[in-house]
């Protein structure tokens, strides 16, 4: 019972540089999301998806791409990576019928420096 | 726009003391709302929720949360707090009909002995 598996746990990236942060679910769930969590800020929406093919920018989406090709997989890209990206990002799924109650993944510690 | 309110950043308590962690919302209608805890180094983790119906409402781990409409809040509470209570708490909103939730920026507490 995986539920939502995001990899990798930790990473350093140097500044310009280019990397993917996978993210996983076995539950079936249609909706899908990305957050990122900077001290005292709680928890900002970056992309969103509602299903496979379908996705749209949250809050804070400059510096990032995704795509969702299938109904469990939905990784973020970094094209550029800068200093400000610098965060911990989580992976989080929901189902429609469940209201928006979502799944969180453990997350993923990226510094860029 | 939707916005959540946590006013208290930190928080300490005794163990077998009480909690109260306060959570106020900005919005039209009532949203969806929840509670989420995040352990050091841990993924969120699903306290309890509201939807509809009785305002008082149960969670995991001791855990109860009253909605009240007039006052535009869902406070967090416990009885009798333990040591593995020591985590971050975080207030969340989801208007109905929209599957993106609103965080509120958290209330770290901290249990002493």
């Amino acid at each position: 019972n995986a539920g939502v598996t995001q990899t990798p746990k930790f990473r350093i990236l140097k500044i310009g540089q280019s990397m993917t942060l996978q993210c996983t679910q076995d539950m079936n769930h249609n909706y899908m999301y990305w957050y990122r969590q900077d001290p005292g800020m709680g928890l900002k929406l970056i992309y969103y998806s509602v299903g496979a093919g379908i996705t749209d920018k949250g809050e804070v989406p400059n510096g990032y791409n995704v795509s969702r090709s299938t109904t469990e997989d939905f990784p973020l890209r970094l094209e550029l990576a800068a200093p400000s990206q610098t965060s911990v990002y989580f992976c989080a799924s929901s189902y429609s019928g469940g209201g928006p109650e979502a799944f969180f993944g453990q997350g993923t510690r990226l510094t860029v420096v | 726009a939707q916005s959540v309110t946590q006013p208290d950043i930190h928080i300490t308590v005794s163990e077998g003391a009480s909690l109260e962690l306060r959570c106020n919302y900005s919005y039209g209608a009532t949203p969806y709302l929840f509670w989420y805890v995040q352990s050091p180094g841990q993924g969120l983790q699903l306290l309890l929720k509201y939807f509809s119906g009785d305002t008082l409402v149960q969670g995991i781990k001791g855990f109860e949360a009253e909605f009240k409409r007039s006052q535009s809040s869902f406070n967090l509470r416990k009885p009798s707090v333990h040591w593995s209570d020591a985590a971050e708490y975080f207030c969340a909103v989801g208007p109905p009909g929209d599957y993106k939730l609103s965080f509120g920026a958290g209330t770290t507490v901290t249990v002493r002995a």
